[in-house]
């Protein structure tokens, strides 16, 4: 397992700024990535965040939207842009090991609202 | 595109009462895990499954695989009031995407 670590732990925003979330990783990990979770419904993937290489995003998120930073094995962020209230939900940052069990650990979360 | 069907989408049980949730996917699986999320909190691996028929037990929580890998449940015998939550399960494909059920909330009865 791992100890994943989030920043802000939440935040309230306006319409069309830009919040970075940071997750932080407390051992080397393959496997990072962004999932959103509306309040009350399952979990939804953003992206898998890759070392050296842009990110892989799912259908429905873009990279000008969501991008997307990893810049070594144990940090990554993500940034959401040009907020608007649809934006508001909780952000969670998940690791996993390939070749293991690939089970995933997720981090605290991020909740965002913005008004 | 692939999915991961799960039911209840909540369940009330009094307390000392079982619990069962049960996800279907359209193809079969590699693997299928569970994870329990406390109310404010995150999702927490709770186990994973890989072997056709494969059934596995963690005190009170049996869980099994069915045996063409494409459903699974959750039991949960003599509910306690620490067992409240959401429970999701996530099915690997052979891509190793995860796809994640939709979740059964556990509510206790006062």
């Amino acid at each position: 397992s791992a100890v994943i670590s989030q920043k802000p732990s939440r935040d309230i925003c306006q319409r069309g700024t830009s919040l970075t979330i940071q997750c932080q990783v407390d051992s080397q990990v393959t496997m990072m990535f962004w999932y959103r979770q509306q309040p009350g419904q399952s979990l939804t993937l953003i992206a898998t965040a890759n070392q050296g290489s842009e990110a892989t995003y799912e259908s429905g998120f873009v990279i000008d939207k969501f991008p997307i930073s990893r810049p070594n094995l144990t940090f990554s962020t993500l940034t959401v842009s040009n907020m608007s209230p649809e934006d508001s939900s909780i952000y969670l940052c998940s690791v996993s090991w390939r070749g293991g069990e690939e089970t995933q650990y997720f981090g605290p979360g991020t909740r965002l609202l913005v008004l | 595109g692939q999915q991961v069907m799960q039911i209840p989408q909540y369940q009330h049980v009094q307390e000392g009462e079982d619990f069962t949730t049960y996800c279907n996917s359209s193809t079969t699986l590699s693997n299928i895990q569970w994870y329990k999320q406390r109310p404010g909190g995150h999702p927490v691996f709770l186990i994973q499954l890989v072997k056709s028929g494969e059934v596995k037990k963690q005190k009170r929580l049996t869980f099994q695989f069915g045996e063409a890998k494409k459903n699974s449940s959750l039991h949960i015998t003599a509910t306690q009031t620490t067992d409240v939550g959401t429970y999701f399960c996530a099915g690997m494909d052979s891509n190793y995407q995860l796809i994640w059920g939709a979740g059964t909330k556990l509510i206790i009865k006062p």
